[in-house]
């Protein structure tokens, strides 16, 4: 009983080194995402995709880049990396779209850039 | 656009007292409201959701929530606390129609003394 996955856990990167977090999930999800968190901001939408093939941009996109190629998995990807982007990710996927359908979320990967 | 705002960043309460985290949101149409619960190190979970219906909902763990409309409110509460649960509390929002993408507030770490 997976659920939603993500790897790695932990990574130190330096910075203007790349890197890609990997999610999956084994539910038949739609809908996936990827989020962001930092002290005293709650969780902030990077990026979204309501489904194989399709991808949008979230509440702060700039510097992550995703694609959805199959429904299991949704990469994201950091291609320069940044201090400002040391932060803990959380996946999360639902059933679909409609955002009424309980999200479920990865158990984090936590991320740092020197 | 929807935005959430929780009240209080920090609650701490003596076990078996009773605990309320406040949380508001800005909407000017329809939305569906949620609660999840963070544990150290971990992922967030689903506590409660309001979609429609009765403006009290019932959630896991014994919380429960008060859907005002009038007040843009959703406050999160729970009769007796324990110490398991020392956790930090997310509020969450979510537009009915368009894009529905989950809003979260900013967090509030509860603390359970014994």
């Amino acid at each position: 009983n997976a659920g939603v996955t993500q790897t790695p856990k932990f990574q130190v990167l330096k910075t203007g080194q790349s890197m890609t977090l990997q999610c999956a999930q084994d539910m038949n999800h739609e809908y996936m995402s990827w989020y962001r968190q930092d002290p005293g901001m709650g969780l902030r939408l990077i990026h979204y995709s309501v489904g194989a093939g399709i991808t949008d941009q979230g509440e702060v996109p700039n510097g992550y880049n995703v694609s959805r190629s199959t429904t299991e998995d949704f990469p994201l990807r950091l291609l320069s990396a940044a201090p400002s982007q040391t932060s803990v990710y959380f996946c999360a996927s639902r059933i679909s779209a409609d955002s009424g359908n309980t999200i479920y979320f990865g158990e984090g990967s936590w991320l740092t850039v020197v | 656009a929807q935005s959430v705002t929780q009240l209080d960043s920090q609650v701490p309460v003596f076990e078996e007292a009773p605990v309320e985290l406040r949380c508001n949101y800005s909407s000017s149409v329809s939305v569906y409201l949620f609660w999840y619960v963070q544990y150290p190190n971990q992922g967030l979970q689903l506590l409660l959701k309001y979609l429609s219906g009765s403006t009290l909902v019932k959630g896991i763990n014994g919380f429960e929530a008060e859907f005002n409309k009038s007040q843009t409110s959703f406050h999160l509460r729970k009769p007796s606390v324990h110490i398991s649960d020392t956790a930090e509390y997310f509020c969450a929002v979510s537009y009915i129609q368009g894009a529905q993408k989950l809003v979260f507030g900013q967090g509030t770490r509860l603390t359970i003394n014994p």
